[in-house]
């Protein structure tokens, strides 16, 4: 069966300081891979997605970027965190072939920044 | 373009009450829709999904929508609330017929379950 492993689970960071999130999937080849941003009180934000290794789309410009050096490793990363970056973060998976829209997401990675 | 208005951002019910959580939707497209669910500091489990064809959708946990083309709506039921029902409920749309479909997310219902 497919699972899908996110860390940390919290984080708490200064402005300023780098970061790196990571997720990796297993069970499952050549998957779409997505981050999401859930802010309090408001829906998911989809930040990046992935359909290859190395391509990667990004939906708002931010201070954030992502990479996918394997198949099945997708990382969410910044230089220098802003206050503005706070919030909960989701990885997800979907299949590349027959893809119906369903998504499986990650437990999340809370970041505070301070 | 897609959107999903959720109509309620909190919902409170009894325990063994009937639960009614509403979405709109808009789609330049023949949608998919989606109602996924959120526990506290959890990611989200997919509940069901309509995707053109029964309009009346089933999914788990005893959770049913019902897709209403005429009035652009995708509500979320349940016959009986369960404590275990608590959480964050999310409905979602996807237009099927672009390339990569992006899912486009509502700003979410919370459900309280008194007992």
């Amino acid at each position: 069966s497919q699972t899908i492993h996110q860390w940390p689970a919290t984080l708490v960071q200064p402005v300023g300081s780098p970061l790196s999130l990571e997720c990796t999937v297993e069970g499952t080849s050549n998957p779409n891979l997505y981050w999401y941003r859930q802010a309090a009180g408001r829906g998911l934000q989809l930040l990046f997605y992935s359909v290859g290794i190395g391509q990667i789309s990004s939906e708002v410009p931010q201070n954030l970027s992502a990479s996918r050096p394997q198949d099945r490793q997708f990382i969410l990363s910044s230089k220098k965190l802003l206050l503005s970056d706070s919030g909960f973060y989701l990885c997800a998976w979907s299949q590349l072939a027959g893809y119906t829209g369903e998504l499986f997401f990650g437990e999340g990675s809370r970041l505070t920044v301070l | 373009a897609q959107s999903v208005t959720q109509l309620d951002s909190h919902v409170s019910v009894s325990e063994g009450t009937p639960v009614l959580l509403r979405c709109n939707y808009s789609s330049s497209y023949s949608p998919s829709l989606f109602w996924y669910v959120q526990h506290p500091n959890k990611g989200l489990q997919l509940l069901l999904k309509y995707t053109s064809a029964a309009t009346l959708v089933k999914g788990i946990n005893g959770f049913e929508a019902e897709f209403k083309k005429s009035e652009t709506s995708f509500h979320l039921t349940k016959p009986s609330a369960h404590m275990s029902d608590a959480a964050e409920y999310f409905c979602v749309v996807s237009a099927r017929n672009t390339g990569f479909q992006k899912l486009v997310f509502g700003t979410g219902t919370r459900l309280l379950v008194s007992p």
